[in-house]
């Protein structure tokens, strides 16, 4: 089945404790994305990636690492959490940047930083 | 960063009625516009990818329209089921870089039965 997994699903941290969240596509897309969601807005883009090695900021960088060794995978890297990075964050894939079939998303993952 | 306005933010329809909401966003350097479904404790799934004016897209009870512009977007739902309830996003690319979509906030439909 075409996916986009995410792990893990829910994470409660402490503040400063070094944290990855993982993503994984089966779907040989080149593009991958994390976006993360708060109450009352929309979904913000925080880095992407249009190819292996290549990664780029997106709207609220600050905070977070990326990186992208192998194709299918983009982890997402808090070095040191904090409180107002508590949210639901979201990993996307697509074929191209300006696919023309939607992003696939990935299921989650609910962060509490406490 | 793009600015991409939904209204209304919430919806209550009855069960059986036709519903429908909007999508602004800037018409200059217009690429594509995307609909998700994203029900909750889901991720989001995509609807339509809309990138012609005047497009017109369907999938079932649902369709959607395109006019880049005037930078808006119209999403439709025909005889409403509760299976219908949802948040409603929408998310516009931009020419230009490799930069993703600027989302919405969306809009929440609860169908009542």
């Amino acid at each position: 089945e075409a996916q986009v997994t995410q792990n893990p699903r829910y994470l409660i941290t402490v503040t400063g404790k070094k944290l990855t969240v993982t993503c994984s596509q089966n779907m040989n897309h080149e593009y991958m994305s994390w976006y993360r969601q708060d109450p009352g807005l929309g979904l913000r883009q925080i880095y992407y990636s249009m190819n292996v090695e290549v990664t780029d900021k997106g709207d609220v960088p600050e905070g977070y690492k990326v990186s992208r060794k192998e194709k299918r995978n983009f982890p997402l890297i808090l070095e040191s959490p904090s409180p107002n990075q508590t949210s639901l964050y979201f990993c996307a894939s697509s074929l191209l940047p300006r696919i023309r079939d939607g992003y696939t998303f990935g299921s989650g993952t609910r962060l509490t930083v406490v | 960063i793009l600015n991409v306005e939904q209204s209304p933010q919430s919806l209550h329809v009855q069960e059986g009625d036709s519903t429908n909401f909007t999508c602004s966003f800037p018409s200059s350097n217009f690429y594509a516009l995307h609909w998700y479904r994203w029900e909750t404790a889901k991720s989001p799934e995509a609807l339509f990818v809309m990138t012609l004016n005047g497009d017109e897209k369907k999938k079932g009870r649902i369709s959607a329209t395109l006019n880049t512009k005037e930078g808006y977007s119209y999403l439709y739902i025909k005889g409403s089921q509760p299976e219908d309830s949802a948040t409603y996003l929408c998310a516009s690319h931009s020419g230009g870089g490799a930069d993703g979509l600027t989302f919405g906030k969306g809009t929440h439909l609860i169908i009542q039965p």
